[in-house]
C-alpha cells in the first residue's frame, strides 16, 4: 500500500543538537511539505518542495533546513538555531502541481519533537 | 484574514448525539481534507474531497463548491471521537490552507 511515512512518533533532544525528522513517501508524489505546530496553534508551513532538488521557504523558515534528494524522502533538520523546537512536525505529499490531476494529497502522521 | 475559517471552535457533546462541524474557504481548491489528531496524537486523515460527499463508518463529509463550504458530520458520537478535528483545503496551486481546528469533547 502506498503512503507516506513520519519517523520516530516522538523525538527527544538536549538543546543545542541539530535533529533530523525523516517523511518518506512511495506515491509518486512530486511535492512535499513540512508545516510545524504549536499546542493550541494552527499548522505553518516551514518548507515545500516541488519536485526533485528543489525546495522554497514557507513562513517560519528560520532555524530550519531541507533537503530534497530523491523524489521519495524530503528530510527535516531542526538546527540549534531555532529557538523554540519543541512542537508537533507534520509532513504532506501531494502529486503535484505540473501534473493536470492534482487533488490527491496525504498526510504524514506527525512527530512530536520536545527539546529538553 | 484567514483563507480557511471552521466552526465552532469548540465543541461538546453527549454521548450519541448527532455532532455537525463546519469549514469555510475563500480561496479556489482543488480537494479538501478533514483530519483527525487527538491529544498528544498524530494526524488521521480522515477524507478528501473534491465534490459531494464521501461516508466512512459514522463519519459523513460533504462539500460545496458553488458555496465554498464543507462540513463534517459524525453519527452516534462516542467518547473515542474526542478530539480536534482541522479542515484542510489545496488550493489550484498545490498550497495548503489550514483551518484552526474544531476541538470536539463527547462526554459519556
Amino acid at each position: 500500500d502506498g503512503g507516506i511515512t513520519q519517523s520516530p512518533k516522538y523525538l527527544f533532544r538536549k538543546e543545542g543538537q541539530n535533529v533530523t525528522l525523516s517523511c518518506e513517501q512511495n506515491l509518486n508524489h512530486d511535492a512535499m511539505y513540512w508545516y510545524r505546530q504549536d499546542p493550541g496553534q494552527g499548522l505553518r508551513l516551514i518548507y515545500y518542495s516541488q519536485i526533485v532538488n528543489d525546495f522554497q521557504k514557507g513562513d517560519i523558515a528560520e532555524g530550519y533546513s531541507v533537503s530534497r534528494e530523491k523524489k521519495e524522502s524530503f528530510p527535516l533538520t531542526v538546527t540549534s538555531a531555532q529557538k523554540n523546537p519543541t512542537a508537533f512536525y507534520l509532513c504532506a505529499s501531494s502529486i503535484g502541481a505540473f501534473r493536470r490531476l492534482n487533488t490527491e494529497a496525504f498526510f504524514g502522521q506527525g512527530t512530536r519533537l520536545t527539546v529538553v | 484574514k484567514n483563507e480557511v475559517e471552521q466552526s465552532p471552535q469548540n465543541l461538546t457533546a453527549q454521548e450519541g448525539e448527532f455532532i455537525t462541524i463546519n469549514c469555510s474557504y475563500s480561496v479556489g481548491i482543488s480537494a479538501l481534507h478533514w483530519l483527525q489528531q487527538h491529544p498528544g496524537g498524530g494526524i488521521v486523515s480522515l477524507f478528501m474531497l473534491s465534490s459531494g460527499k464521501k461516508k466512512h463508518g459514522r463519519l459523513i463529509a460533504t462539500i460545496n463548491i458553488q458555496e465554498k463550504h464543507s462540513s463534517l458530520h459524525i453519527t452516534a458520537s462516542h467518547p473515542r471521537d474526542s478530539a480536534v478535528y482541522i479542515c484542510a483545503v489545496m488550493d489550484n496551486f498545490n498550497k495548503f490552507y489550514f483551518g484552526s481546528g474544531t476541538k470536539l469533547n463527547v462526554k459519556p
